[in-house]
């Protein structure tokens, strides 16, 4: 089935780095969300982007939306060693259920 | 605090036993969902609620089942469990089906041996 494929898989950085994560999709979506999954946590939802966005910002979040290319990135500037987590892109293919990626570990090193 | 609730946080099953996960929310959500989270695979839909009353097949629905009796409750039943339902498993709502951001529970961490 068609989902968001987030790329790096792992990325390490230390603190006070940016933090930059890909989102390549396949099909036509309504909508791309952001989700962080902090280690034997659930899924908390970061930022909703619509497919007539291209760019939106929530605190030290930037993300931004290209359908043309299918494709979306997550930034997080000024990391902290409490953005240590796995992040998720999550596609709303029309007329169907939100599908998820299979993530990018993030650790930030103090 | 408002938020989904799933119990129990981890369980150890025999093969061939019949397991339910229990999830409740106190948003009035709508619409309600089951994920299975896997190395490697990331998270799956197994099943999904729209609304009190209907259910749906996701992703891999096979050897699950649900039922949605009222708004705030969505168990999930293993009806006989296979050692590749070893896995952790996340109930979801949404105020509203298709896009909507989800809330998550913490999850249930199943293994079958």
């Amino acid at each position: 089935s068609q989902q968001g494929e987030e790329d790096p898989q792992a990325l390490s950085i230390q603190e006070g780095e940016n933090a930059t994560m890909n989102c390549s999709y396949k099909t036509s979506i309504n909508n791309l969300q952001w989700y962080r999954q902090n280690s034997g946590r659930g899924l908390v939802h970061l930022i909703l982007i619509r497919s007539n966005e291209r760019e939106k910002h929530s605190g030290r979040l930037r993300v931004t939306l290209d359908t043309s290319k299918k494709s979306s990135s997550l930034l997080i500037t000024a990391s902290r060693a409490a953005d240590t987590a796995s992040y998720f892109c999550a596609t709303d293919p029309l007329m169907s259920r939100l599908v998820f990626g299979k993530g990018t570990k993030l650790t930030v090193n103090p | 605090i408002a938020g989904i609730t799933q119990a129990p946080t981890s369980q150890i099953l025999a093969a061939g036993r019949r397991m339910t996960l229990r999830c409740t929310q106190d948003m009035r959500h709508n619409a309600m969902y089951w994920y299975r989270q896997d190395l490697g695979l990331g998270l799956r839909l197994i099943h999904y609620s729209n609304t009190a009353g209907t259910t749906g097949k996701g992703e891999v629905p096979d050897g699950y089942s649900v039922s949605r009796a009222n708004t705030d409750d969505f168990p999930l039943t293993l009806a006989s469990a296979v050692p590749s339902q070893t896995s952790v498993y996340f109930c979801a709502s949404s105020d509203r089906q298709g896009g909507s951001p989800l809330h998550f529970g913490n999850g249930t961490r199943l293994t079958v041996t």
